[in-house]
């Protein structure tokens, strides 16, 4: 049974820098059939792709061009997770942030979701 | 890039049966797609992967009522004994460059 447990600050100030980690049960990170994702979802708005990364003979990561610039996606092989920095941000990235997995472009697992609101 | 087009709402009776459609942009009707339910204030959870000859996987512990079916470029979502907890919003995914998400589908048990 694969489980996406994320955690992070549900709070982040303007200008500052959003991270949030996504801890990886029952599938590695490093895995070369799968990928890893944040998605983010604003209030009462659909589901924004924000980027992945996945490793097959070197370690790839692709990035939303909304995004692209202000956010990073590293893996963590030594603790099996991955995280999400996404700097510089504005009120306009206040939302709910999700990761998850996906296996030949679809996705087939999410995390349970974190609200982070930007805010002075 | 593919381009999912949902219907925004759905109704249906209690016990009844409903079916959603997703609807792939021209030139991309062979694309396998992945359907997800997002309850209210929750997270979106995976129901099923979906190809075009209407062969569907899906995710662990979801019911036999949800099934899944293709036509051409239209892909099928089929709730059958609607419950109370199948309200919510459904959303298709596919892979263009990116992940590309229809617009969803919000459910209604009547």
């Amino acid at each position: 049974q694969i489980q996406l447990q994320q955690s992070g600050p549900g709070l982040v100030k303007p200008s500052q820098t959003l991270s949030l980690t996504c801890a990886i049960s029952g599938d590695n990170v490093s895995s070369n059939s799968v990928a890893w994702f944040w998605i983010r979802q604003p209030p009462s708005r659909g589901l924004e792709w924000l980027g992945r990364t996945y490793q097959r003979s070197k370690w790839f990561n692709e990035y939303a061009v909304s995004v692209k610039g202000r956010i990073t996606i590293d893996p963590d092989t030594s603790k099996n997770q991955f995280s999400l920095h996404l700097n510089s941000v504005t009120p306009e990235d206040t939302a709910v942030y999700y990761c998850g997995r996906s296996t030949a472009a679809l996705i087939d697992y999410w995390g349970q979701g974190t609200l982070v609101t930007v805010s002075s | 890039q593919p381009v999912l087009t949902q219907a925004p709402s759905a109704s249906a009776p209690l016990g009844a049966s409903v079916k959603l459609t997703c609807t792939l942009s021209s030139g991309h009707s062979n694309y396998a797609i992945a359907w997800h339910q997002q309850q209210p204030e929750k997270g979106p959870r995976y129901l099923m992967k979906l190809n075009s000859d209407g062969s569907h996987r899906k995710g662990d512990g979801i019911p036999d009522r949800f099934s899944g079916s293709s036509s051409g470029a239209e892909r099928y979502l089929t709730i059958s004994s609607l419950q109370s907890e199948d309200e919510a919003e459904y959303y298709c995914q596919t892979w263009g460059g990116s992940y590309v998400f229809g617009t969803g589908t919000q459910v209604t048990v009547l």
